[in-house]
């Protein structure tokens, strides 16, 4: 049984360049959450996709998006970076548009300098 | 905002000992999760609360929710050092339109056990 994965692991950007980060969700579910963590902070809900659409989004600019694919893959994309980006993303996967029991991916770390 | 709020952020103890982590929040809730975070890992879930008084144990840790009081506690009996780790708790509260709205997590409370 497949979990959560997520690519790549580590990445690091310079300031004002883009970025896409990849989620693979658990088999067998079809809704994926993106979650920010700054170190020594808990998450931070950024947006949930089910049926390829946002349907939920927590308190982060524009300069973050997101698509979901047919396959029920995300892909997170920040536009012009900035130091305050950089953190731990964490995508968690789920059933039917709920965030009951989400399972959590490994992470990709962002360094922005 | 729901706000959610764990102490302590910080606790350090010897093996053999039992403690208790506490985690307020600031709206009513349908749920309430704890997590478990290893250093430069991902989150793994150790309970899922879904109703008042509601209480789960596995191994040396146990948690119980008290919805009137906006109140849940993760309680370690007789700690060992493989359970040094970050717990977190996080809270959601589905929209009124439906849906879901993302968990709400605490800080988290950094966990060292001695032996």
């Amino acid at each position: 049984d497949a979990g959560v994965t997520q690519s790549p692991t580590h990445l690091i950007k310079t300031r004002g360049q883009q970025v896409t980060l990849r989620c693979s969700p658990k088999s067998g579910h079809d809704t994926v959450s993106w979650y920010q963590q700054a170190l020594g902070q808990g998450p931070q809900f950024i947006f949930q996709y089910y049926e390829e659409e946002e349907r939920q989004r927590g308190n982060f600019p524009d300069r973050f998006s997101g698509h979901q694919f047919p396959n029920y893959s995300s892909e997170l994309n920040v536009n012009a970076l900035l130091l305050g980006d950089s953190a731990l993303y964490l995508c968690a996967s789920t059933l039917g548009g709920s965030i009951y029991e989400q399972y959590f991916g490994p992470g990709t770390r962002l360094t922005v300098t | 905002e729901l706000k959610v709020e764990q102490n302590p952020l910080f606790l350090s103890m010897q093996e053999g000992k039992n403690y208790t982590i506490y985690c307020n929040y600031s709206t009513t809730s349908d749920r309430l999760y704890w997590y478990r975070q290893d250093p430069g890992k991902s989150l793994e879930s150790l309970f899922v609360l879904l109703s008042n008084g509601a209480v789960k144990q596995e191994g040396r840790l146990m948690a119980s929710l008290d919805t009137k009081a906006r109140l849940s506690t993760l309680h370690i009996t007789a700690a060992v050092h493989d359970l040094s780790a970050t717990y977190f708790c996080a809270v959601d509260r589905p929209p009124l339109g439906g849906g879901a709205d993302g968990l709400t997590f605490g800080k988290g409370t950094h966990l060292i056990i001695q032996p």
